[in-house]
């Protein structure tokens, strides 16, 4: 497998304010990305996707950029929640239908 | 929808048994499902991918026969850690890559199954 973490970054958002994760992917030839959020004890929740053709793609208050060049994903969250508090994973697809993970972040949300 | 279930979320074990987990696509059928391992504050880690009526494929440096993946149907697969032992507990999460209707790309997680192995 890729990208196994040792240890998770953590990131220390104050609620309101806006969160940006980050991620670097191994493969140059994957072509489909997904971020997910994973809260303690719970499997990972799909947030949003983007495909190799796109360098940015938006949802309900989450955006995701994707620079090729330097292999570099990240996760924009606007108005951050306490709600958003999880570990956060950037997945990439480079092999078939298979996904691998990023070390992951630790969001936490300070009311 | 694309709803994928687990059971059980949590076991508890003797070392030297066997344990059995089930991974089912509730309201899709997923042609392929995938076996992930996650340690404590780690990433997940891929085991396998299982293919509905065929053998699965291993990720290098997993025992396939540890870990014994059977897809049955379009809707379930199991992992079945034989002979487990502590080096073996850790949250076992699957996921199901839908097919038809829904996005083929995207992969559906289940609620992850704890194994403790005393």
């Amino acid at each position: 497998g890729e990208s196994v973490g040792l240890h998770l970054p953590t990131l220390s958002v104050q609620e309101g304010d806006n969160s940006i994760i980050n991620c670097a992917y191994s493969n140059s030839a994957s072509d489909y990305f997904i971020w997910y959020k994973q809260e303690s004890g719970k499997g990972p929740q799909f947030i949003i996707d983007i495909r190799s053709n796109m360098d940015k793609r938006q949802g309900q208050r989450v955006t995701v950029l994707l620079n090729k060049t330097v292999k570099h994903l990240s996760l924009q969250i606007a108005a951050t929640q306490p709600g958003d508090s999880a570990v956060y994973f950037c997945a990439e697809r480079f092999t078939g239908n298979q996904f691998y993970f990023g070390t992951g972040t630790s969001l936490t949300v300070i009311p | 929808g694309a709803v994928v279930s687990q059971h059980p979320s949590w076991v508890i074990c003797k070392s030297g048994t066997s344990v059995k987990i089930e991974c089912r696509s509730l309201d899709f059928q997923a042609t392929t499902m995938f076996w992930y391992r996650q340690f404590p504050k780690q990433s997940l880690m891929l085991m396998a991918t299982s293919n509905e009526g065929s053998k699965a494929t291993y990720e290098q440096g997993v025992e396939k026969d540890k870990f014994l993946i059977n897809h049955a149907s379009l809707t379930l697969s199991t992992l079945t850690v034989t002979s487990a032992h502590p080096e073996d507990s850790s949250f076992y999460i699957c996921s199901a890559r839908a097919g038809g209707r829904i996005s083929t790309d995207t992969q559906y997680f289940g609620p992850g199954t704890r194994l403790t192995v005393l």
